[in-house]
Parts: C-alpha cells; sequence; structure tokens
C-alpha cells in the first residue's frame, strides 16, 4: 500500500466553480501535510501546510485533514484559470528531518474559462 | 535571482553514455535533495544531503552518485544510463530544523535517453 494515495484525475471544471482534491494516507503517525501546486514544465511550489486536524485557510484555498479517516482535501474557490496546474500531496517524516517528503500521484487540475 | 538553480534544464542522451546535472541553491539551507518525477507526474525521493553529508539513499541503483561539495551544491551524477532513467530531476533544498521546513524546488532537468 502507498504511504500516500491521491486520485490523479484528470479534473476539469469550469472557472468559479469550487474544486475538492483528496488524499488518502496510510500510517496514522504522520503529522505534517502539504499541498504543492505545479505548472508545466515547472518545479513544485508550496501551497499549504499543515500539521494538525481541521481547517486552514488561505486566501481562495482551504486545506482539510482528518486524522480520524486519514483524509487530505484541499479546496479550492472561485476558481481561476490560472489554477489549471497539477496538485500532489505530501507528508513530511517527522519534524527534524528536514522536509523528506512523500508525495501523492498528483492531481491534473484544469479550470477552463 | 534564483533560489534553486540546475543545468542543464534539457539534456538528451544516448543509452550507456555517463551524465551529470548540477544544482546550487542560494537560500542559505543546509539540506539538499534529488527528486525524481516519472512520465505519470510521480515524486519520488532519492537522496539528500545536510551539510554535505548523504543523510537519505532510497532504493536507487548504484549508477546514480550524488556529490555534494559544500552544503550550496548538490550534484548527480549518472552512469551508463538506461532508457527508464528518463524523467524529470528535480533538485530541491530545505531547513534542516523547525516545523515549517518548506522545500524549494529547482525547475526541473528533464532527462531524455534514446
Amino acid at each position: 500500500q502507498k504511504e500516500v494515495e491521491q486520485d490523479p484525475g484528470p479534473l476539469s471544471v469550469p472557472e468559479g466553480a469550487i474544486v475538492s482534491l483528496n488524499c488518502t494516507y496510510s500510517n496514522s503517525a504522520f503529522q505534517y501535510f502539504m499541498w504543492y501546486r505545479q505548472y508545466s514544465r515547472k518545479g513544485p511550489e508550496l501551497l499549504m501546510y499543515t500539521y494538525s486536524s481541521g481547517n486552514k485557510e488561505d486566501g481562495r484555498f482551504t486545506a482539510q485533514v482528518d486524522k480520524s479517516s486519514k483524509y487530505i482535501s484541499l479546496f479550492i474557490r472561485d476558481s481561476q484559470p490560472s489554477d489549471s496546474a497539477t496538485y500532489l500531496c505530501a507528508r513530511k517524516r517527522g519534524e527534524t528531518s528536514g522536509s523528506r517528503l512523500t508525495f501523492g500521484e498528483g492531481t491534473q487540475l484544469t479550470v477552463n474559462p | 535571482d534564483t533560489a534553486v538553480s540546475q543545468t542543464p534544464k534539457y539534456l538528451v542522451t544516448q543509452m550507456g553514455n555517463d551524465k551529470s546535472i548540477k544544482c546550487e541553491q542560494n537560500l542559505g539551507h543546509d539540506t539538499m535533495y534529488w527528486y525524481k518525477q516519472d512520465s505519470k507526474k510521480f515524486l519520488k525521493i532519492m537522496f539528500s544531503y545536510n551539510n554535505k553529508e548523504l543523510i537519505i539513499n532510497e532504493t536507487v541503483p548504484n549508477r546514480f552518485s550524488p556529490k555534494s561539495p559544500d552544503k550550496a551544491h548538490l550534484n548527480l551524477h549518472i552512469n551508463s544510463l538506461e532508457l527508464g532513467d528518463s524523467a524529470v530531476y528535480f533538485c530541491a533544498s530545505s531547513p534542516s530544523q523547525g516545523v515549517n521546513t518548506e522545500a524549494f524546488f529547482g525547475q526541473g532537468t528533464r532527462l531524455t535517453v534514446v
């Protein structure tokens, strides 16, 4: 079983839609979770970071962690064509191990104008 | 001012050749990484160095040899290239301590083995 599983999509939505991206993880000891966004032909960049259950909001983006069901979600409100990218969920192994990340497979999102 | 820079950006080479990818970061981080992204966009860690010392070595063929001359540089040398080595290789860096140790990625090196 993969440590982090993510539906690769692709996902195509109209502009203005609410987007829900989801991941599941296998080890309940995981504490730190991240969402990275990767535009085509670019490196991943950190979008959201959370290390607890509940919601974390940043503008149009909300990251949600449900530790009881081992579920990680990213919600995008009022989606824009500029949100078209691959979204990668990741977990970080521990606090003192730098940023060694285990990624999900990534979900390719297209927001159509 | 590029934070994490890799060279070359594109690399096309024949099977059996030896090639190197260079990476430099100007963020003052003491931990650097190599990740490999396959054609399905799956990103997986290969190596991690902390202050020039290898701390993570995933199950990577020994044809791949990282070298860190100093904590701002981490190069990747690949011997006897195979078709399956075709992928995008990303260098990254981060602080080694703290809760929010965000990893900064380079632009990637797209390696094609023919």
